[in-house]
């Protein structure tokens, strides 16, 4: 158990929908990254949150957005949703903002967009 | 466009046997290099961090070493297990914009 929750474990919706996956980083981590893992892809860096700022930006389409609030946990909204966008999304977290941390990883959330 | 290579994508090695592979990344804008140890069905877990042109870093059985000046790093499992069976990962800190770019990893499959 890395100590970092995500949830919802498993998510089911339609084409056009929108959700929002929510992430808790790890007790006194500052940052939270989100990835995508689609099927045929490797894990795709999506964008990187500390300290309730953005911090760096990857392949994240426009129709997705993030924050991270006060109490540090993040969240990712998915919207106008494709079938192209099922995949696993995971969260990571770390201690601080530079890249040379190591990163926890949680246990993903699984969408499935039909 | 810039990219992280790893080989071999797949590698069966006998119960015992000792194996390597690698990671080649660009040489310019080195940050990091991350590797990780995937589990089928589990979340990536970090293995090792590694900032400079060479580090050497352990773990138990597991080892990596780094080349940033040509851009590679391998990663050495000593003595494998059955336990080592996983997806092996690495990934790239871009120095200029903070990107993070992971290769598409190696399995390994330990064979009794």
């Amino acid at each position: 158990d890395s100590g970092v929750t995500q949830t919802p474990k498993h998510l089911i919706t339609a084409t056009g929908q929108r959700v929002t996956l929510r992430c808790s980083p790890r007790s006194g981590d500052l940052s939270v990254y989100w990835y995508q893992q689609s099927l045929d892809q490797g894990l795709q860096f999506l964008i990187q949150y500390y300290n309730g700022e953005e911090r760096a930006k990857g392949n994240i389409l426009e129709r997705f957005s993030a924050q991270q609030f006060p109490d540090l946990h993040s969240e990712l909204n998915l919207s106008s949703l494709e079938l192209g966008d099922s995949a696993l999304y995971f969260c990571a977290s770390s201690v601080a903002s530079q890249g040379r941390e190591t990163q926890y990883f949680g246990p993903g959330t699984r969408l499935l967009v039909l | 466009i810039l990219n992280v290579e790893q080989s071999p994508q797949s590698l069966h090695v006998q119960e015992g046997d000792s194996t390597n592979f690698t990671c080649s990344f660009p040489s310019s804008n080195f940050y990091a290099l991350h590797w990780y140890r995937w589990e089928t069905a589990k979340s990536p877990e970090a293995l090792f961090v590694m900032t400079l042109n060479g580090d050497e870093k352990k773990k138990g059985r597991i080892s990596a070493t780094l080349n940033t000046k040509e851009g590679y790093s391998y990663l050495y499992i000593k003595g494998s297990q059955p336990e080592d069976s996983a997806t092996y990962l690495c990934a790239f800190d871009v120095n200029r914009d903070d990107k993070i770019i992971f290769g598409k990893g190696t399995r390994l499959h330990i064979l009794p």
